[in-house]
């Protein structure tokens, strides 16, 4: 079946120190969207990447989409505590019309102050 | 800024007792869905739905689960006899009809204990 990987599962930072969580997926993807979700609060929609080696920003926050649409990845500089939380990919896959996500597992980041 | 609202927030049941999970979905979208995510895990799919009828299910959604669009607003997810794996936060998440729109907005979501 369709499978989205993502690593790492944990990072821990410093404050201020680089964050990096990556994606990759089975097959290639329509567009690949990443949530952000806080401890016990549900997914929050941060960005959707639909072009073929597209890269967005969004202050401190870089998200890039591969060349072949099959990996992405979300880097944070200069990491702040309210960055926390942990981090979701989420890939459409090819070919589907049902709009479906297929989450990685998510990368926990906690940065120390 | 409109938004995706679950009822209710937690819902303690026993095995075997059926529960409904009710979402009310942000009111122009067309495409409905629900995912689980088991404590500490990650969000999983379990349905899609689109002009009243289920257009994907996953493996996890078995014939204990049902969904249902009553009237205009709400959005249900009924599992017939809950089984202690079946506790999690379960997700409802709406997405406008419009092309190329494929932003999903997720609810608070609702945590289920089975006991």
């Amino acid at each position: 079946g369709q499978q989205v990987m993502q690593i790492p599962q944990y990072q821990h930072v410093q404050e201020g120190e680089d964050f990096t969580t990556y994606c990759n997926s089975s097959t290639t993807l329509s567009n690949i969207q990443w949530y952000k979700q806080r401890p016990g609060g549900h997914p929050v929609f941060l960005i959707q990447l639909v072009k073929s080696g597209e890269v967005k920003k969004q202050k401190r926050l870089t998200f890039q989409f591969g060349e072949a649409k099959k990996n992405s990845s979300l880097h944070i500089t200069a990491t702040q505590t309210t960055d926390v939380g942990t981090y979701f990919c989420a890939g459409q896959h090819s070919g589907g019309s049902n709009y479906k996500l297929t989450f990685g597992k998510g990368t926990l980041l906690t940065v120390n102050p | 800024e409109p938004e995706v609202t679950q009822t209710p927030s937690h819902q303690v049941t026993q095995m075997g007792q059926e529960v409904i999970l009710r979402c009310v979905p942000i009111s122009n979208h067309l495409y409905f869905y629900w995912y689980r995510q088991i404590l500490g895990q990650k969000v999983e799919f379990l349905v899609s739905f689109y002009n009243n009828e289920i257009s994907e299910k996953s493996e996890i959604f078995d014939d204990q689960f049902s969904v249902e669009r009553p009237d205009g607003s709400n959005f249900t997810l009924k599992i017939r006899s809950t089984k202690l794996e079946d506790s999690a936060m379960y997700f409802c998440a709406s997405k406008s009809g419009r092309a190329l729109i494929d932003t999903q907005y997720f609810g608070p979501g609702t945590r289920l204990t089975v006991l």
